[in-house]
């Protein structure tokens, strides 16, 4: 089993520009989440879905889209890149017996 | 006050040394409790769970005080290796199946 993937390990983009980072799971979770972490902040929730075809806003969604692709897959969209979405993103799933999250390797955007 | 409060770091030991790291929650519904560690730049993965009684994983204990809302990991014969982030992690179960992360404490082990 792969876990947790995420594509693309790295990205560069210009103020404007639009991307969408790429999460998929192979554990059968029905939860996903798309985290942010920055220098001085650990690690803040952007949104997360608690099963196929739900999805709900956390703690920091300004700037962000998701969508469920269906229960394996997990994207967050970023419309129109600022400075400020500079950061790490982890993607993570988890199981509901233990609640524990599976975190991937995680996507280092910069935004110029 | 944040949901989730920890000590803050680093705390730079050396070898062998015995080590306790302690957080504080705010949510007194909280059911389940964990310690994540992450290594620089790499994502985070779970170190162990933390129950009512306490568990012990080799070297690593953890502790949980509900009364107090406090838990504590104490790492013992420090090795080189456990240099890392570890986070204190909380999940409120109000909350949608959220997780609630600390900042972490930075720990530096040193030869």
């Amino acid at each position: 089993n792969a876990g947790v993937t995420q594509t693309p390990k790295f990205q560069v983009l210009k103020t404007g520009q639009s991307m969408t980072l790429q999460c998929a799971q192979d554990m059968n979770h029905n939860s996903m989440y798309w985290y942010r972490q920055d220098p001085g902040m650990g690690l803040r929730l952007i949104y997360y879905s608690a099963s196929e075809g739900t999805t709900d806003k956390g703690e920091v969604p300004n700037g962000y889209n998701v969508s469920r692709l269906n229960k394996r897959e997990f994207s967050l969209r970023l419309e129109s890149a600022a400075p400020s979405q500079t950061s790490v993103y982890f993607c993570a799933s988890s199981e509901i017996v233990t609640d524990t999250q599976y975190f991937g390797p995680g996507t280092r955007l910069t935004v110029l | 006050r944040k949901e989730v409060e920890q000590d803050p770091g680093p705390f730079n030991v050396p070898e062998g040394a015995t080590v306790a790291f302690n957080c504080t929650y705010s949510n007194s519904a909280s059911q389940s409790f964990f310690w994540y560690r992450q290594d620089c730049r790499k994502e985070p993965k779970l170190l162990m769970s933390v129950y009512s009684s306490g568990n012990e994983d080799g070297r690593f204990t953890a502790q949980l005080n509900r009364a107090s809302q406090y838990i504590s990991l104490l790492i013992r014969d420090s090795k080189l290796s456990d240099s890392a982030t570890y986070l204190c992690v909380v999940n409120p179960r109000n909350q949608g199946g959220k997780l609630i992360f600390g900042q972490g404490t930075e720990l530096s082990v040193k030869p």
